[in-house]
Protein backbone atom coordinates (compact mmCIF):
# COMPACT_ATOMS: atom_id res chain seq x y z
CA UNK A 1 0.00 0.00 0.00
CA UNK A 2 1.58 3.54 -0.64
CA UNK A 3 1.45 5.80 2.47
CA UNK A 4 0.99 9.24 2.61
CA UNK A 5 3.84 11.67 3.39
CA UNK A 6 3.94 13.81 7.02
CA UNK A 7 6.39 16.45 7.22
CA UNK A 8 8.12 17.62 9.24
CA UNK A 9 9.13 13.90 10.29
CA UNK A 10 10.51 15.63 13.28
CA UNK A 11 9.67 19.09 15.24
CA UNK A 12 10.68 20.42 18.24
CA UNK A 13 9.61 23.32 20.34
CA UNK A 14 8.94 25.11 23.22
CA UNK A 15 6.45 24.61 25.40
CA UNK A 16 3.45 26.91 25.04
CA UNK A 17 4.07 27.51 21.37
CA UNK A 18 1.83 25.59 18.49
CA UNK A 19 2.79 22.76 16.34
CA UNK A 20 2.14 22.33 12.89
CA UNK A 21 2.08 18.91 11.02
CA UNK A 22 0.87 18.05 7.53
CA UNK A 23 -0.03 15.08 5.78
CA UNK A 24 -0.46 14.43 2.32
CA UNK A 25 -2.08 11.24 0.45
CA UNK A 26 -2.47 9.94 -2.85
CA UNK A 27 -6.00 8.37 -3.46
CA UNK A 28 -9.82 9.79 -2.93
CA UNK A 29 -10.44 9.33 0.69
CA UNK A 30 -14.20 8.56 3.07
CA UNK A 31 -12.41 10.53 5.82
CA UNK A 32 -9.12 11.10 7.42
CA UNK A 33 -7.88 10.53 11.03
CA UNK A 34 -5.25 11.69 13.13
CA UNK A 35 -3.60 9.19 15.54
CA UNK A 36 -0.73 9.72 18.75
CA UNK A 37 1.56 7.65 19.44
CA UNK A 38 3.51 7.97 22.57
CA UNK A 39 6.99 5.55 22.44
CA UNK A 40 6.65 1.99 22.00
CA UNK A 41 3.22 2.68 22.84
CA UNK A 42 -0.27 1.63 21.20
CA UNK A 43 -1.80 4.57 19.19
CA UNK A 44 -4.42 7.12 20.65
CA UNK A 45 -7.69 8.37 18.49
CA UNK A 46 -6.85 12.22 18.35
CA UNK A 47 -9.86 13.58 15.27
CA UNK A 48 -11.58 11.96 12.56
CA UNK A 49 -12.59 14.64 9.58
CA UNK A 50 -14.61 14.03 6.54
CA UNK A 51 -13.79 13.95 3.10
CA UNK A 52 -17.12 16.88 3.33
CA UNK A 53 -15.14 18.58 6.22
CA UNK A 54 -12.80 21.25 5.59
CA UNK A 55 -12.06 21.59 9.53
CA UNK A 56 -12.40 20.72 12.88
CA UNK A 57 -11.69 21.70 16.39
CA UNK A 58 -11.50 19.29 19.18
CA UNK A 59 -10.00 20.70 22.69
CA UNK A 60 -6.41 22.21 21.52
CA UNK A 61 -6.48 20.31 18.34
CA UNK A 62 -7.36 21.36 14.61
CA UNK A 63 -7.52 19.61 11.78
CA UNK A 64 -8.08 21.34 8.90
CA UNK A 65 -8.81 18.75 5.34
CA UNK A 66 -7.90 20.54 1.83
CA UNK A 67 -9.54 17.29 -1.13
CA UNK A 68 -8.21 19.37 -4.00
CA UNK A 69 -4.71 18.99 -2.72
CA UNK A 70 -4.99 15.65 -1.04
CA UNK A 71 -3.51 17.15 2.34
CA UNK A 72 -4.48 17.48 5.69
CA UNK A 73 -3.08 19.84 8.59
CA UNK A 74 -2.93 18.77 12.65
CA UNK A 75 -2.73 22.38 14.61
CA UNK A 76 -1.65 21.94 18.24
CA UNK A 77 -2.10 25.08 20.18
CA UNK A 78 -0.24 25.94 23.57
CA UNK A 79 1.98 22.84 23.13
CA UNK A 80 2.82 20.96 26.59
CA UNK A 81 5.96 18.89 27.28
CA UNK A 82 2.66 15.34 27.59
CA UNK A 83 2.27 16.45 23.96
CA UNK A 84 5.40 14.42 22.80
CA UNK A 85 4.98 12.29 21.10
CA UNK A 86 4.62 10.79 17.21
CA UNK A 87 1.74 11.96 15.15
CA UNK A 88 0.06 9.83 11.93
CA UNK A 89 -2.37 10.66 9.89
CA UNK A 90 -4.55 7.81 8.84
CA UNK A 91 -6.89 7.76 5.49
CA UNK A 92 -9.43 5.57 4.93
CA UNK A 93 -9.75 5.41 0.72
CA UNK A 94 -12.83 4.72 -0.80
CA UNK A 95 -13.34 0.89 -1.82
CA UNK A 96 -10.70 0.09 0.27
CA UNK A 97 -11.40 -1.13 3.54
CA UNK A 98 -8.21 -0.64 5.13
CA UNK A 99 -6.71 2.13 7.04
CA UNK A 100 -3.19 3.68 5.35
CA UNK A 101 -1.12 5.18 7.52
CA UNK A 102 1.22 8.36 6.97
CA UNK A 103 5.40 8.52 8.09
CA UNK A 104 4.41 10.44 10.93
CA UNK A 105 6.09 13.48 12.55
CA UNK A 106 7.58 13.15 15.68
CA UNK A 107 7.00 15.97 18.03
CA UNK A 108 9.48 16.94 20.86
CA UNK A 109 8.15 19.83 23.23
CA UNK A 110 10.99 21.28 25.36
CA UNK A 111 10.18 22.11 29.00
CA UNK B 1 -14.94 3.12 25.20
CA UNK B 2 -13.94 0.00 23.39
CA UNK B 3 -10.59 -1.69 24.52
CA UNK B 4 -8.14 -4.23 22.31
CA UNK B 5 -5.95 -5.85 24.15
CA UNK B 6 -2.83 -7.99 22.70
CA UNK B 7 -0.81 -10.27 24.50
CA UNK B 8 1.65 -11.31 25.06
CA UNK B 9 3.15 -7.17 25.58
CA UNK B 10 7.17 -8.74 24.75
CA UNK B 11 8.27 -11.77 23.79
CA UNK B 12 12.07 -12.69 22.89
CA UNK B 13 12.50 -16.07 20.98
CA UNK B 14 15.53 -17.73 19.74
CA UNK B 15 15.77 -17.90 15.72
CA UNK B 16 14.16 -20.10 14.31
CA UNK B 17 10.75 -20.83 16.53
CA UNK B 18 7.64 -19.54 16.18
CA UNK B 19 5.49 -16.73 18.39
CA UNK B 20 1.86 -16.44 18.72
CA UNK B 21 0.20 -13.16 19.66
CA UNK B 22 -3.27 -12.52 20.43
CA UNK B 23 -5.57 -9.91 19.70
CA UNK B 24 -8.74 -9.64 21.74
CA UNK B 25 -11.53 -7.28 21.53
CA UNK B 26 -12.88 -7.00 25.74
CA UNK B 27 -16.17 -5.37 24.61
CA UNK B 28 -17.57 -5.58 21.16
CA UNK B 29 -17.15 -8.09 18.46
CA UNK B 30 -15.14 -7.51 15.26
CA UNK B 31 -15.73 -9.34 12.13
CA UNK B 32 -12.75 -7.79 10.93
CA UNK B 33 -9.15 -7.15 12.55
CA UNK B 34 -5.84 -5.66 11.02
CA UNK B 35 -2.78 -6.32 12.26
CA UNK B 36 -0.03 -3.94 11.32
CA UNK B 37 3.91 -4.20 12.03
CA UNK B 38 6.16 -1.09 12.66
CA UNK B 39 9.81 -0.45 12.27
CA UNK B 40 11.90 1.87 14.98
CA UNK B 41 11.38 5.45 13.89
CA UNK B 42 8.83 4.38 11.27
CA UNK B 43 4.91 4.15 10.18
CA UNK B 44 2.69 1.29 11.16
CA UNK B 45 2.71 -0.82 7.49
CA UNK B 46 -0.56 -3.05 7.37
CA UNK B 47 0.71 -6.64 6.95
CA UNK B 48 -3.14 -8.33 7.14
CA UNK B 49 -6.54 -8.35 7.53
CA UNK B 50 -8.07 -10.88 9.63
CA UNK B 51 -11.79 -11.89 8.73
CA UNK B 52 -13.61 -14.03 11.22
CA UNK B 53 -14.58 -17.76 10.02
CA UNK B 54 -12.73 -17.43 6.54
CA UNK B 55 -9.36 -16.72 5.30
CA UNK B 56 -6.84 -13.60 6.21
CA UNK B 57 -6.32 -10.91 3.31
CA UNK B 58 -2.23 -10.19 3.12
CA UNK B 59 -0.91 -7.03 1.75
CA UNK B 60 1.70 -7.33 -0.92
CA UNK B 61 5.30 -8.76 -0.04
CA UNK B 62 3.66 -10.55 3.73
CA UNK B 63 4.20 -14.03 3.44
CA UNK B 64 1.36 -15.66 4.45
CA UNK B 65 2.95 -18.83 5.23
CA UNK B 66 5.61 -17.05 7.37
CA UNK B 67 2.61 -15.00 9.43
CA UNK B 68 -0.22 -17.30 10.16
CA UNK B 69 -3.56 -15.62 11.08
CA UNK B 70 -6.51 -17.55 12.50
CA UNK B 71 -9.60 -15.00 13.61
CA UNK B 72 -10.82 -18.10 15.85
CA UNK B 73 -14.25 -15.91 17.49
CA UNK B 74 -15.56 -12.53 17.47
CA UNK B 75 -13.13 -11.37 20.03
CA UNK B 76 -9.89 -12.71 18.98
CA UNK B 77 -7.69 -13.12 16.42
CA UNK B 78 -3.92 -14.66 16.46
CA UNK B 79 -0.32 -13.59 14.11
CA UNK B 80 1.70 -16.45 14.39
CA UNK B 81 5.10 -16.10 13.07
CA UNK B 82 6.76 -19.24 11.84
CA UNK B 83 9.95 -20.15 11.95
CA UNK B 84 11.16 -16.45 13.33
CA UNK B 85 14.49 -14.78 12.44
CA UNK B 86 16.08 -11.29 13.63
CA UNK B 87 14.29 -9.40 10.50
CA UNK B 88 11.08 -10.39 12.19
CA UNK B 89 11.76 -8.34 15.55
CA UNK B 90 9.70 -5.63 15.49
CA UNK B 91 6.46 -3.92 16.73
CA UNK B 92 3.17 -5.70 15.87
CA UNK B 93 0.10 -3.88 16.68
CA UNK B 94 -3.15 -4.97 15.51
CA UNK B 95 -6.70 -3.17 15.54
CA UNK B 96 -10.57 -4.43 15.80
CA UNK B 97 -13.98 -1.92 14.86
CA UNK B 98 -17.57 -2.40 13.92
CA UNK B 99 -16.30 0.03 11.27
CA UNK B 100 -12.91 0.98 9.72
CA UNK B 101 -13.02 4.54 10.54
CA UNK B 102 -13.69 3.39 13.81
CA UNK B 103 -10.35 1.45 14.93
CA UNK B 104 -9.25 0.25 18.36
CA UNK B 105 -5.83 -0.57 18.76
CA UNK B 106 -4.40 -2.82 20.50
CA UNK B 107 -1.24 -1.64 23.20
CA UNK B 108 1.53 -3.83 20.89
CA UNK B 109 3.19 -6.79 21.24
CA UNK B 110 7.52 -6.09 21.18
CA UNK B 111 9.35 -9.06 19.59
CA UNK B 112 12.92 -9.39 19.85
CA UNK B 113 14.29 -12.63 17.46
CA UNK B 114 18.09 -13.22 18.77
Amino acid sequence: SQQGEEDPQALSIQEGENATMNCSYKTSINNLQWYRQNSGRGLVHLILIRSNEREKHSGRLRVTLDTSKKSSSLLITASRAADTASYFCATDSQGAQKLVFGQGTRLTINP
Amino acid sequence: GAVVSQHPSWVICKSGTSVKIECRSLDFQATTMFWYRQFPKQSLMLMATSNEGSKATYEQGVEKDKFLINHASLTLSTLTVTSAHPEDSSFYICSAGTRIETQYFGPGTRLLVL
